[in-house]
């Protein structure tokens, strides 16, 4: 089946510190979704990505879609706390909206 | 009021029970989903429901059965409750399958004991 794979699994950084997690598909992508989700809450839409070499920025957060469209990334200029979470990309495939691995972000004040 | 909403959020039942989770959305949209999430986070597609269609993941035992009595509802059903069935289940909504952002509910987290 259809395979998204997030890296890294697990980050911890310091408060100030910049994470970025990176999301690879197997196959050409018509678009990606990031969502997060707090500890203990439910996952939440943060942005959605179509064009090929795609730049939008929301603030702190950097979402990036690859050239070819088979990956993306997501990039949080000095981290804090509130940050905290677990950062998921998604992809449509087959009448089905498939969530990637995900990266569990830990924040340290 | 809230877009998507499950009830009940907590479900604590013995191996061997059948159990509902109810999933109710008042945004209008066209398609739902219920998805699995185990202990390592990883957010499991279990069915989508578009347009009375139901799409299965062919993973998900046959235990499990979505019904869908309107457009704004998805109820899972599962039978023959098993120990590995304990996880966090999210129902979610969106306008179209694949290209509009998803609406999740609270979820409900099922211990199986």
């Amino acid at each position: 089946g259809q395979q998204v794979m997030q890296i890294p699994q697990y980050q911890h950084v310091q408060e100030g510190e910049d994470f970025t997690t990176y999301c690879n598909s197997s196959t050409t992508l018509s678009n990606i979704q990031w969502y997060k989700q707090r500890p203990g809450g439910h996952p939440v839409f943060l942005i959605q990505l179509v064009k090929s070499g795609e730049v939008k920025k929301q603030k702190r957060l950097t979402f990036q879609f690859g050239e070819a469209k088979k990956n993306s990334s997501l990039h949080i200029t000095a981290t804090q706390t509130t940050d905290v979470g677990t950062y998921f990309c998604a992809q449509g495939y087959s009448d089905k909206l498939i969530f990637g691995t995900g990266t569990r972000l830990q924040v340290f004040p | 009021d809230t877009a998507v909403s499950q009830t009940p959020k907590y479900l604590v039942t013995q191996m061997g029970n059948d159990k509902s989770i109810k999933c109710e959305q008042n945004l209008g949209h066209d398609t739902m989903y219920w998805y699995k999430q185990d202990s390592k986070k990883f957010l499991k597609i279990m069915f989508s429901y578009n347009n009375k269609e139901l799409i299965i993941n062919e993973t998900v035992p046959n235990r499990f059965s979505p019904k869908s009595p309107d457009k704004a509802h998805l109820n899972l059903h599962i039978n023959s409750l098993e120990l590995g069935d304990s996880a966090v289940y999210f129902c979610a909504s969106s306008k179209g399958v694949l290209s509009t952002e998803a609406f999740f509910g609270q979820g409900t987290r099922l211990t199986v004991v």
